[in-house]
């Protein structure tokens, strides 16, 4: 069975410019996360959807990140215009239906705003 | 406050040795879940054990078992026989349920182990 994927693993972009960070969860999965890891800080939970709904968004930074997800499926989270304290690494998780199960992460995508 | 506290930024231990990573948490809710997640250099997050907040008996998984003391809200990991592969940065995360039935992890900060041949 595939695992969580991400893409890009990598992505060096500009301030101002746009980037969009793709996650691919676990076939059937229908709870996805996304989290962030700043370099020397804690993981950090920006948001989760059940299928296409977004459940919890309380961890959004602002209104410059946008996540999407439709139809249930794949996620998308667009940074629209990245700012340097953007950098870090984009964390998808994914788990089955249903309470206190475990998420199974993605690789991450390392995020570099210069 | 910090819901996860990892006090040890970095440690180091001889290999073949056992070595026990520190982690306090708070929380006013009756059931959660506790987790230790390794991140080796590659950056993928690979999980290690669980601990349910109601689970009698520490968890085990292999070299991994948790030390889990729940009136002093710690998880602490512990790693037996410590291996040159073990060296990566380790987190402590915690689960907890909102009002919608719906999880949500919380993160310390890590402790980057390594493992000294």
């Amino acid at each position: 069975e595939a695992g969580v994927t991400q893409f890009p693993s990598h992505s060096v972009i500009e301030k101002g410019q746009t980037v969009t960070l793709r996650c691919d969860p676990i076939s059937g999965h229908d709870n996805l996360y996304w989290y962030r890891r700043v370099m020397g800080k804690e993981i950090k939970f920006l948001l989760h959807f059940v299928k296409e709904s977004k459940q919890d968004e309380s961890g959004m930074p602002n209104n410059r990140f946008l996540a999407e997800r439709t139809g249930g499926t794949y996620s998308t989270l667009k940074v629209q215009p990245a700012e340097l304290e953007d950098s870090g690494v984009y964390f998808c998780a994914s788990s089955p239906w249903g309470r206190g199960n475990e998420q199974f992460f993605g690789p991450g995508t390392r995020l570099t705003v210069l | 406050a910090q819901k996860i506290t990892q006090t040890q930024p970095g440690m180091f231990v001889q290999e073949k040795e056992a070595v026990t990573l520190d982690c306090t948490y708070d929380t006013s809710d009756q059931s959660y879940g506790l987790f230790w997640y390794k991140q080796p250099s590659s950056g993928e997050m690979i999980f290690l054990i669980y601990q349910g907040s109601y689970d009698e008996q520490n968890a085990t998984e292999g070299r991994y078992s948790l030390n889990f003391q729940k009136a002093r809200k710690s998880a602490n990991l512990v790693i037996s026989a410590s291996q040159l592969g073990d060296s990566a940065m380790y987190f402590c995360a915690m689960r907890e349920v909102n009002s919608g039935g719906y999880q949500k992890v919380t993160f310390g900060i890590g402790t980057k182990l390594q493992v000294i041949p």
